[in-house]
């Protein structure tokens, strides 16, 4: 079973970027067989999908974030990665990592992080 | 883009009722669409895939059905373990989205 683990700083200044990385363990990241993803919850607040990566580096991103979003795979850690720059108040969240099953367009995010807070305050 | 909405936003009911919650789609998903519940302070769980498919190990008072733009997650009988906030989302697209949540609690 694959298992994720979020990790990076928890506090982040404003205009700097956001950076994170997913450890996957029971698996390999290699494998195609999974959508490598990343979504935030904001405090109180819903999901929101930040985008995903396939092993191969194939990318998607939610437009509305797109021109701040850069996330990365590193087969030789067996991480994946998200970068998000120009940070305000706004990005203040819990940041999950999560998986989807790469055989169908059905499935859904079926193994999650268990999420790390990020903090943007000066 | 897609849009998500869900109803109510939420709920009051006990143990033993029977819930109903409806999620719309913007434009037409197919059955592009997933459940997942949420306990405070912890990860999303995936309860249902392709609008009615119950993922693995979720207890079958859980249910799922609809196709298009109108989805409803259905709970039989309310567990106490099942006060918890629910999200739709649609897969439909490579742009994900979810809805923006159903809170249940306790009547």
């Amino acid at each position: 079973q694959v298992q994720l683990q979020e990790s990076g700083p928890g506090l982040v200044k404003p205009s700097q970027t956001l950076s994170l990385t997913c450890t996957v363990s029971g698996g390999s990241i290699s494998s195609g067989d999974y959508y490598w993803s990343w979504i935030r919850q904001p405090p109180g607040k819903g999901l929101e999908w930040i985008g995903y990566i396939y092993y191969s580096g194939t990318t998607y991103y939610n437009p509305t974030l797109k021109s701040r979003v850069t996330i990365s795979v590193d087969t030789s850690k067996n991480q994946f990665s998200l970068k998000l720059s120009s940070v305000t108040a706004a990005d203040t969240a819990v940041y999950y990592c999560a998986i989807r099953g790469s055989g169908s367009d059905y499935n859904g995010l079926d193994v999650w992080g268990q999420g790390t807070t990020v903090t943007v305050s000066s | 883009d897609i849009q998500m909405t869900q109803s109510p936003s939420s709920l009051s009911a006990s143990v033993g009722d029977r819930v109903t919650i409806t999620c719309r789609a913007s434009q037409s998903i197919s059955t592009y669409l997933n459940w997942y519940q949420q306990q405070p302070g912890k990860a999303p769980k995936l309860l249902i895939y392709a609008a009615s498919s119950l993922q693995s190990g979720v207890p079958s008072r859980f249910s799922g059905s609809g196709s298009g733009t109108d989805f409803t997650l259905t709970i039989s009988s309310l567990q106490p373990e099942d006060f918890a906030t629910y999200y739709c989302q649609q897969s439909h697209r490579t742009f994900f989205t979810f809805g923006p949540g159903t809170k249940v609690d306790i009547k």
